[in-house]
């Protein structure tokens, strides 16, 4: 594909359901990044991936919210016994780094609200 | 890990008057510095980046940035602003080992 894609694109959920949520990125990137936007408000780190590895999880909010990225490729952000705060649009980004050019995309996000 | 401080969550200016929202970083290593621009209810979009080459980056839309090591910043400017610039920016800041942080953003809005 051309970019990043991101599903479901948008998603409700009753408070205490679990939900996945899953970032692909363009082929050949080797960093992948999540990020929460509640609304109105900035960017917050969640986690990266370097690879399949995930060299820093300290953005995660709370043990509930987990993520794997396999085969380089695609990642699912997990966020388990959904509360109302967690709503929020989760965005996913792909990074390539090669010599001295720097491409970074952004998907179009999934917009999660807990009822 | 690299870091970003945007001054001021909200800037207000009248059109046609200079646009500047400030961004400084915080990197151990030699940075890459980008600026991106939320519309309401539309998703990131990359005004420009730095990455190591020319110390004032020109981007779109008019924008220009420019990187001052001395100072850890990478000021955004553009020379007059429109009604259309009115956004949410965002600083960001990475190296190469693809740490990528961002800003808080900073809200712009354009009085007529």
């Amino acid at each position: 594909g051309a970019g990043v894609s991101q599903s479901p694109s948008n998603k409700v959920t009753e408070k205490g359901k679990d939900v996945e949520l899953r970032c692909d990125p363009i082929s050949g990137h080797t960093a992948l990044y999540w990020y929460r936007q509640r609304l109105g408000q900035g960017l917050e780190f969640l986690i990266y991936f370097q690879g399949n590895s995930a060299p820093d999880k300290s953005g995660l909010p709370s043990d509930r919210f987990s993520a794997e990225r396999t085969g380089e490729s695609v990642s699912t952000l997990t966020i388990q016994r959904t509360q109302q705060e967690d709503s929020a649009v989760y965005l996913c980004a792909s990074i390539l780094v090669s010599g001295g050019s720097y491409e970074q995309y952004f998907g179009p996000g999934t917009r999660l609200t807990v009822t | 890990a690299q870091s970003v401080t945007q001054l001021g969550s909200h800037v207000s200016v009248s059109e046609g008057a200079l646009v500047l929202l400030r961004c400084n970083y915080s990197s151990s290593v030699p940075p890459y510095l980008f600026w991106y621009v939320q519309y309401p209810n539309q998703g990131l979009q990359l005004l420009l980046k730095y990455t190591s080459a020319a110390t004032l980056v020109k981007g779109i839309n008019g924008f220009e940035a420019e990187f001052k090591k001395s100072e850890t910043s990478f000021h955004l400017t553009k020379p007059s602003a429109h009604m259309s610039d009115a956004a949410e920016y965002f600083c960001a800041v990475s190296s190469n080992n693809n740490d990528m942080r961002f800003g808080a953003g900073t809200r712009l809005t354009v009085k007529p």
